[in-house]
């Protein structure tokens, strides 16, 4: 079962602020976080593995509440080169490895 | 290194025709993963691959078939081509980590456009 993600698109100015959730109905193991430039492959952001972890990634960093399943993304200060479509991952429902992904949020930053 | 290496990277088929995606990856990972990428509709799992030999059910694995005969590679065969398998497939690769075989980053190939007409 595919993690559900908010909101489906995003669009800001560059400097501001985003939040991107992700959440799922069954146990999470991990969340991880991927992003994906038009045409291109994704590519890995995060992964988070512990309740209420989190972490960072250049002024990207995310959070996971394992006993909410949920997982939330912070984009402070855009830019435009973080424009493109971005998945949250997640391990779940007994399975350690089967890695599903949430059908994406698309990010805009405009100058 | 060359990572996750798809072949072929576009393909037009016709309705009923069968054909097989090849995924080589050269980084001596246990895990595989064929995902589909449609509109509107993010990355969903075909099927995936915890080690050689082994094969397991994704999300929406009906009209595909998979084989993992060398760690290496992965291969994704569609039986008998439908326009409703139009898309794009990634395959991901990734290695798991600590007592419980969490997986971790996965490395995605450049992806496989196919076109079902």
């Amino acid at each position: 079962q595919q993690p559900v993600q908010s909101p489906q698109a995003v669009i800001l100015r560059e400097g501001e602020d985003a939040v991107i959730n992700c959440s799922s109905s069954k146990a999470l193991y991990s969340v991880h976080w991927y992003r994906q430039k038009h045409g291109e492959a994704p590519v890995f952001l995060m992964i988070l593995l512990k309740g209420g972890e989190q972490k960072g990634h250049d002024k990207i960093s995310a959070s996971f509440n394992e006993k909410k399943q949920q997982s939330s993304l912070y984009l402070t200060a855009s830019q435009l080169s973080y424009s493109g479509t971005y998945f949250c991952g997640s391990s779940s429902g007994g399975s350690n490895y089967k890695l599903t992904f949430g059908k994406g949020t698309l990010l805009t930053v405009n100058p | 290194n060359a990572g996750v290496t798809q072949t072929p990277k576009f393909r037009v088929l016709k309705t009923g025709q069968s054909m097989t995606l090849l995924c080589a990856q050269d980084m001596n990972h246990e895990y595989m993963y064929w995902y589909r990428q449609d509109p509107g509709m993010g990355l969903r799992l075909i099927h995936y691959s915890v080690g050689e030999g082994t094969t397991a059910k994704g999300e929406v694995p009906d009209g595909y078939n998979v084989s993992r005969l060398k760690k290496q590679n992965f291969l994704l065969g569609l039986e008998s081509a439908a326009p409703s398998q139009t898309s794009v497939y990634f395959c991901a690769s990734s290695y798991p980590s600590g007592a419980l075989g969490m997986n971790t980053e996965a490395f995605f190939g450049q992806g496989t456009r196919l076109t079902v007409v």
